[in-house]
């Protein structure tokens, strides 16, 4: 049974530029988190998707967006690209309410 | 905002013995408090939830309790295997967002 799966592993941007991040949540969960992680921090909530919808959010601006898929995959969107969005992405997956699995993450650099 | 904090941030015990690291929280509502482990360059593992004040939990050398607004964790004789970041999370409403800590770094002295 595979895991969370997420891709690219490592990506390198320029300010002002776009990028997309994908999941694949683990096999039977419906409902998949986006995290960022900089270094050195626990990772911090971006938001939530179930059933298609973003249900929560945490204190991200608008250009972080997301979709979650019919199949339950995800992604992730940041526009207008920063040299503080440089961190780990994580992506995790979960049943509702129960236990995140993660991916090993997205490192992203931004020049 | 919910918000946790890890004590301490840095932890060197020798090998074989007791590793202890504790978490607070303040949050609006609480549903219950999870603990994961992260070693460098991978993503966060679960390792055990819990979801009243009273609540302890054994798994394996780990051992951990739920306070009224924390959370303890030990793990006893740590080997250097051990060694990695611990988070505690905090989930406010059930099926609700997850909140992280900035850990504790447990390196396991051999």
């Amino acid at each position: 049974d595979a895991g969370v799966t997420q891709s690219p592993t490592h990506l390198i941007k320029t300010r002002g530029q776009q990028v997309t991040l994908r999941c694949s949540p683990k096999s039977g969960h419906d409902t998949v988190s986006w995290y960022q992680q900089a270094l050195g921090q626990g990772p911090q909530f971006i938001f939530q998707y179930y059933e298609e919808e973003e249900r929560q959010r945490g204190n991200f601006p608008d250009r972080f967006s997301g979709h979650q898929f019919p199949n339950y995959s995800s992604e992730l969107n940041v526009n207008a690209l920063l040299l503080g969005d440089s961190a780990l992405y994580l992506c995790a997956s979960s049943p509702v309410g129960g236990e995140l699995f993660f991916g090993e993450g997205s490192r992203l650099t931004v020049l | 905002e919910n918000q946790v904090e890890h004590s301490p941030h840095f932890l060197g015990p020798q090998q074989g013995d007791v590793a202890s690291m504790s978490c607070t929280y303040s949050v609006s509502r609480f549903n219950n408090l999870q603990w994961y482990r992260q070693n460098t360059g991978m993503g966060p593992k679960h390792l055990l939830s819990m979801y009243s004040a009273g609540y302890e939990k054994q798994k394996g050398r780990l051992n951990a309790t739920l306070l009224k607004n924390g959370s303890s964790l030990y793990i006893t004789a740590v080997q250097p295997e051990d060694s990695a970041t611990y988070f505690c999370a905090v989930v406010g409403t059930m099926g609700g967002d997850m909140r992280f800590g900035a850990g504790t770094r447990l390196t396991v002295k051999p």
